[in-house]
This record gives C-alpha cells, structure tokens and sequence, in this order.
C-alpha cells in the first residue's frame, strides 16, 4: 500500500516565524509533488507543485523536494494569522495516481 | 482561464432519496475528471474518476455512481442515501493532455451532503 504520511497536528507557530510543513511518502518511482492549502469548510487550493530535487520558492512559501530520502516539505516565511489553514501533501506516484497525506494542521499565533 | 462550478453548496437529505450532484469545468478541453468524499475530520478519498466521456473509474465500491455525459460535465448520483453518504462531495479536474502526469487537481468549491 503506498502512503503519503504527514504529522496531524495541529502545529503552532508564533506570527512572523518561519512554519515548516513535512511529508514523507512511501514509493520510491513518485515524480510530482503537490502541497494544498485547506482552510476550515472549504475545498483544497493548490499552493505549490515541486518535480525536481532541491527548492522552489514562491513568495512566502518554499517546497523542498528531497527523492533519495522521499521527502518534501513546506516552508511558510513570515507566517501570518491567515495561513492558518489545513495544509494536505499529494503525491503522483510510478502509477498515476495521486495518494493523499491526511494533512498537518497550523495555526499561526498572533 | 479556467473554472470548475459545483452545486449545490449545501443539501440535506432524507436517507433512502436520491442524490444528484454536477460538476462543470470551463475554459478546457478534456479534463480528467475526479469525484472525492471527505469526511468530517478525515482525509480526501477519491470515489470516481474519469478520462473521457462515458469513460468512469471506481475506487471504491458503494452506493453512489458517477456519470459524464458531455466532455466537460460530471454527474454524482445516488438512488438510495445512507446515513454514512453524508460528507463533503469534491468535484476535481486535472489537464487531460500528455503531460497531465504532472499537472495538479483543481478542486470546485464542494457540496456538504448532510443525510439525517
């Protein structure tokens, strides 16, 4: 059974601190990588997509990506109260399909 | 650019109605086309997806059926509700192209189903 495994939470983060999101996955083939933000009630919004080993950076946010050791994460900079939010790591595996983290909750403390 | 609408937001419904809910993408041309339940608390678990039209996969076995009648349309519906059918109903599209392995879901905004 493949998997996708995130920390539940919930994660506390003082305001203007750096959030640091994790996810582990478990087949080694898996190309795509995405991170969704889910705020309470609402559907999943895609924040950030990573497909090659290393950084990528957009605005506050920052996927690192890291293939030998199946892992990806997330980076929030200067985290903000409205980051609070459900955040859920996808993973496309050797098979096409995408396998769902149960997702890490933050909160951001003012 | 493109968009997914979904409706109704919210429906409530006896157990043992029927149960339709639609799906329509805007500004592309066959998407992949994905229906996913998520109960209250609990992680996304895909119900059914679609290449094509008339074309529709199942994950998991249930009450529910989903159909795709015209290219950018995708229908969920039940004939009979179970008290466990209640949860949020997500309509999905992902590019439909040779290099959809790659591309992302783009989620409409959701159907709570609550069956009492």
């Amino acid at each position: 059974q493949k998997e996708v495994e995130q920390n539940s939470g919930p994660l506390s983060v003082p305001e203007g601190a750096i959030a640091s999101l994790n996810c582990t996955y478990s087949d080694r083939g898996s190309q795509s990588f995405f991170w969704y933000r889910q705020y309470s009630g609402k559907s999943p919004e895609l924040i950030m997509s990573i497909y090659s080993n290393g950084d990528k950076e957009d605005g506050r946010f920052t996927a690192q990506l890291n293939k030998a050791s199946q892992y990806v994460s997330l980076l929030i900079r200067d985290s903000q109260p409205s980051d609070s939010a459900t955040y859920l790591c996808a993973v496309k595996d050797s098979n096409y399909q995408l396998i769902w983290g149960a997702g890490t909750k933050l909160i951001i403390k003012p | 650019s493109q968009t997914i609408h979904q409706w109704p937001a919210t429906l409530v419904q006896p157990v043992g109605s029927p149960l339709s809910l639609e799906c329509t993408v805007e500004g592309t041309s066959n998407p992949n086309l994905y229906w996913y339940r998520q109960a209250a608390g609990r992680g996304l678990q895909l119900l059914f997806y679609s290449v094509g039209i008339g074309q529709i996969s199942s994950e998991v076995p249930q009450n529910l059926s989903a159909s795709r009648p015209q290219d950018r349309q995708f229908i969920l519906s039940s004939k009979k509700l179970l008290l466990s059918d209640s949860g949020f109903y997500l309509c999905a599209w992902s590019a439909g192209t040779e290099s959809s392995y790659n591309s992302p879901l783009h989620f409409g905004n959701g159907t709570r189903l609550t069956v009492t």
